[in-house]
């Protein structure tokens, strides 16, 4: 069956160090898989968006990489701050469609202590 | 608007009752998709509307949810005889372009619950 896992619930981290959040999917040939970041009661804000034929991509202190073979994502937060916390979602395209159907992994919850 | 706009904001209905969501897209955004979020998970698509058509409805649970966008904008999500395990955040989302490779805007959700 088709499944997308995220690392642990709940990661935490101090406040300076690097944040590593992990996605794994199986049975999915995603084209595209995006990162997501969601504060309580609000609705997920995109952050990034990888391509299968890329393997790395950065924005700022973002860094994602996205490795086909391991079916696996990786999203870094480097020099975290406490204004960082907040649960961060991968999503990927369903490759069975064309229009950006996306499928979401449960999240990471990050706290950043200061 | 600056944004996806989702009312109302919170719904709390008894069981049985008919409900509707309503979501206001992003001026000129022609794909609307409307998706499920369950405490501590992540969301889970519903429908996605490519101007006036439901052009893919396969993750509408059941007959009692239906949703509309008669004019390509509005969207309004329907559910008829709700039950408890309707309760969840219900999130509109729309993009400029279709593809994967096309950001989605986010409302911020309306949180159902289903007394």
């Amino acid at each position: 069956s088709q499944k997308i896992e995220q690392n642990s619930e709940a990661l935490n981290i101090q406040e300076g160090k690097t944040a590593t959040l992990t996605c794994n999917y199986t049975n999915y040939s995603p084209a595209y898989l995006q990162w997501y970041r969601q504060d309580p009661g609000r609705g997920p804000v995109f952050l990034l968006l990888i391509r299968e034929n890329e393997k790395e991509k950065r924005k700022e202190r973002l860094k994602v990489t996205f490795d086909t073979t391991l079916k696996q994502s990786l999203f870094h937060i480097t020099a975290s701050q406490p204004a960082d916390s907040a649960t961060y979602l991968c999503a990927l395209d369903d490759s069975g469609t064309s229009y950006g159907k996306l499928t979401f992994g449960q999240g990471t919850i990050l706290t950043v202590h200061p | 608007g600056a944004g996806v706009s989702q009312t109302p904001s919170n719904k709390v209905t008894e069981k049985g009752k008919y409900v509707e969501l309503r979501c206001d897209p992003i001026s000129g955004h022609t794909a609307l998709y409307w998706y499920r979020q369950s405490l501590g998970q992540g969301p889970e698509f519903l429908i996605y509307f490519q101007g006036t058509g439901a052009a893919d409805d396969s993750g509408l649970p059941n007959d009692r949810f239906f949703a509309v966008r008669p004019e390509g904008s509005v969207s309004t999500l329907k559910i008829q005889r709700t039950e408890r395990g309707d309760s969840a955040v219900y999130l509109c989302a729309s993009s400029l372009g279709v593809g994967g490779d096309t950001e989605a805007f986010f409302g911020q959700g309306t949180r159902l619950t289903v007394v």
